[in-house]
């Protein structure tokens, strides 16, 4: 059974702070490990691809870092606002081309 | 350029009826997944398809429920004599084929809702 976990199951954040969440994932038959946005009332957007070990994506205050040989990515937030309220996701892909989801980080930025 | 198109978006049931999900695909992706959402919990995978051919179902329960994705038409997710427990989100996402594009992320429907009384 594959197993995705992500850690904190929910944080709260004055506006400002820095932040980070985990995934945890296993290390055989990786193939690539998604970050994803979940902001109530919408759906599930994309943030992140990742594929190679060692992997570092940004795209504006967020980033994320991937190690596969360990079986872990992290999600960074550099000074949180409230529009950055969400859950956020990783999904895990193996070589059967399914992807399967963590719990979910929920995020709360309070202004 | 339409996205994933999930309808209806709001579905009830009562307990032993039909339940039919359907998810357009956006175009030019010819991979659909189903994703379930039961209530506090986060997305738990049913089934990967591809026009005519299930690719993998490991995510779906053995009785009632029937995933197709037809050469023509929309993805259906069929629920049969459903129960309260199956009272969920369903959400659908579609995707290149894998292997040709690892990198490509899932793009998701707003999905249905649906409600069994």
């Amino acid at each position: 059974i594959l197993n995705v976990e992500q850690s904190p199951q929910s944080l709260h954040v004055q506006e400002g702070d820095s932040t980070n969440f985990t995934c945890s994932f296993p290390s055989s038959n990786f193939y690539a490990l998604h970050w994803y946005r979940w902001e109530t009332a919408k759906s599930p957007e994309a943030l992140f691809v990742m594929t190679l070990n060692g992997d570092e994506k940004k795209k504006g205050r967020i980033s994320a870092t991937l190690n596969t040989k360990e079986g872990y990515s992290y999600l960074y937030i550099k000074g949180s606002q409230p529009e950055d309220s969400a859950t956020y996701l990783c999904a895990f892909a193996s070589n059967t081309g399914k992807l399967i989801f963590g719990q979910g980080t929920t995020l709360q930025v309070k202004p | 350029n339409a996205g994933v198109m999930q309808n209806p978006r709001h579905l009830v049931r009562r307990r032993g009826q039909e339940a039919r999900l359907r998810c357009s695909p956006m175009k030019g992706h010819s991979h659909v997944y189903w994703y379930r959402q039961l209530p506090e919990e986060g997305l738990k995978f049913m089934v990967y398809l591809q026009k005519e051919n299930i690719i993998d179902e490991s995510g779906m329960p053995k009785e009632r429920f029937s995933a197709e994705f037809p050469k023509e038409g929309p993805s259906i997710l069929r629920i049969q004599q459903v129960v309260r427990g199956d009272s969920a989100a369903y959400f659908c996402a579609s995707s290149p084929p894998r292997t040709q594009s690892w990198n490509s992320p899932l793009h998701f429907g707003n999905g249905t809702r649906l409600t069994v009384t």
